[in-house]
């Protein structure tokens, strides 16, 4: 059972430059949500998903597109990367409703130069 | 944006030490409580789902209680051990929305 899992594990961008972090999640489960972790700022919400085909913005999510096409794929795309996306993002997956814990993966190292 | 608060931001103690910190929030429409442990270089894992005022749980050495009336909870590990160094974060749903807000944590440095 792998879980949710997270590639790439690092990355560096210069500016102006896109990419697509992958997240994967095989336990079926309905919620799925990136989260971005800086330096005294905790983690917070970019995009979330309820479920295949709906998303929703989250706290910060400017600079940032998400698609939920699966259950299981929740890609976070970068479409023109800027230094202050550099930060530590982690996709969560959970069951649904706030009753259920989150699965985190495992974070990407992202860089923008 | 729903206002999630730890305390303290870090902390230091001695091996075989008991310690508690907490996290604190809105006490109107509560739903739920997340405690979860991050340890550096991993990712955060889930400790206690937190739903009922009065409600206590506990795994080994780490308890955690929750009072939704006065908004907040506390996480308690008794008799320290360097493996318990790590963050710890406490999450709550927006009662409006599926959306979780984290606090900043609070990071355990056990001493041997």
């Amino acid at each position: 059972n792998a879980g949710v899992t997270q590639t790439p594990k690092f990355q560096v961008l210069k500016t102006g430059q896109s990419m697509t972090l992958q997240c994967a999640q095989d336990m079926n489960h309905e919620y799925m949500s990136w989260y971005r972790q800086d330096p005294g700022m905790g983690l917070r919400l970019i995009h979330y998903s309820v479920g295949a085909g709906i998303t929703d913005q989250g706290e910060v999510p400017n600079g940032y597109n998400v698609s939920r096409s699966t259950t299981e794929d929740f890609p976070l795309r970068l479409l023109s990367a800027a230094p202050s996306q550099t930060s530590v993002y982690f996709c969560a997956s959970n069951r649904g409703a706030a009753a259920y814990g989150y699965t985190f993966g495992s974070g990407t190292r992202l860089t923008v130069v | 944006i729903l206002n999630v608060e730890q305390s303290p931001q870090s902390l230091h103690v001695q091996e075989g030490d008991s310690t508690n910190f907490t996290c604190s929030f809105p006490s109107s429409n509560f739903y739920a409580l997340h405690w979860y442990r991050w340890e550096t270089a991993k990712s955060p894992k889930a400790l206690f789902v937190m739903t009922l005022n009065g409600d206590e749980k506990k795994k080994g050495r780490i308890s955690a209680t929750l009072n939704t009336k006065e908004g907040y909870s506390y996480l308690y590990i008794k008799g320290s051990q360097p493996e318990d160094s790590a963050t710890y974060l406490c999450a709550l749903p927006h009662p409006e929305g599926n959306q979780f807000y984290f606090g900043t944590g609070t990071s355990l440095t056990v001493i041997p």
